[in-house]
C-alpha cells in the first residue's frame, strides 16, 4: 500500500517559469491538502480539495497559485511566473472520509527558484 | 481563529534525559491535537493524536502527550531521549467541528540529543 506520492522531489525553476507539483493520495483517500514550509518555519495550510472540488483555499496566495484534484489522476499545485520567494518545500497530505483520522503526508517537493 | 504556540524553537538534551516539548493552543472549542515528527528532507510522520477520551495519549517511539484543557496545552514528553530522536517536532490542531481536516501548525521545535 503505497503512501502519499509527490513528484518531483526536487524542482528547480528560473524566475518567470511555471512550476507544477503533483500529489497522488493514498489509495482510497479522497481528501487532499497542500501545505508550504518556508525555511525555518512551520507548515502553512494552502488549500483543501476533494475530488473535482476546492473546499477551502483560504491559504492560497491570490495570484499565480492554483490547485486542482481531477476525477482521474493526481492533484496538481501550479505556480505561474515563479519568484524567488516561492522557494520552499511543498507538502501534500491525504485523508480518508472520516475526518478525525490522521492525515498522511508525502515527502514533499522542494522548489528552488533561481 | 485557532493558533498554536510551541515554546522554544530549539531544545537540547543529553541522551537518556527527559524530553519535554511544549505546545499551547488557542481555540474557543477544544480542537483535535497532533504531534508530528520531521526528519531532514522527509515528510511528516504522526507521533500521536488526541481527539476524545483519555487525556494522556501514548504514541510511537515511546512518546506521550497530555491534553490539559484548563491550561490549553498538549506537551510532548519522552522519559529517556535516544540519539535517533533528533529531529524537528510540530504540534498541530484541527477544528473538532466543521467539515475540514485542515491542520494549523506551530513553528516547530528542533530537538538535539547530545551523547
Amino acid at each position: 500500500n503505497a503512501g502519499v506520492m509527490q513528484n518531483p522531489r526536487h524542482l528547480v525553476r528560473r524566475r518567470g517559469q511555471e512550476a507544477r507539483l503533483r500529489c497522488s493520495p493514498m489509495k482510497g483517500h479522497s481528501h487532499v491538502y497542500w501545505y508550504r514550509q518556508l525555511p525555518e518555519e512551520g507548515l502553512k495550510f494552502m488549500v483543501y480539495l476533494q475530488k473535482e472540488n476546492i473546499i477551502d483555499e483560504s491559504g492560497m496566495p491570490k495570484e499565480r497559485f492554483s490547485a486542482e484534484f481531477p476525477k482521474e489522476g493526481p492533484s496538481i499545485l501550479r505556480i505561474q511566473q515563479v519568484v524567488r520567494g516561492d522557494s520552499a518545500a511543498y507538502f501534500c497530505a491525504s485523508s480518508g472520509e472520516i475526518l478525525n483520522t490522521e492525515a498522511f503526508f508525502g515527502q514533499g517537493t522542494r522548489l528552488t527558484v533561481v | 481563529a485557532q493558533s498554536v504556540t510551541q515554546l522554544g524553537s530549539h531544545v537540547s538534551v543529553s541522551e537518556g534525559a527527559l524530553v519535554l516539548l511544549r505546545c499551547n493552543y488557542s481555540s474557543s472549542v477544544p480542537p483535535y491535537l497532533f504531534w508530528y515528527v520531521q526528519y531532514p528532507n522527509q515528510g511528516l510522520q504522526l507521533l500521536l493524536k488526541y481527539t476524545t477520551g483519555a487525556t494522556l495519549v501514548k504514541g510511537i517511539n515511546g512518546f506521550e502527550a497530555e491534553f490539559k484543557k484548563s491550561e490549553t496545552s498538549f506537551h510532548l514528553t519522552k522519559p529517556s531521549a535516544h540519539m535517533s530522536d533528533a529531529a524537528e517536532y510540530f504540534c498541530a490542531v484541527r477544528p473538532s467541528s466543521g467539515n475540514t481536516g485542515k491542520l494549523i501548525f506551530g513553528q516547530g521545535t528542533t530537538l538535539q540529543v547530545k551523547p
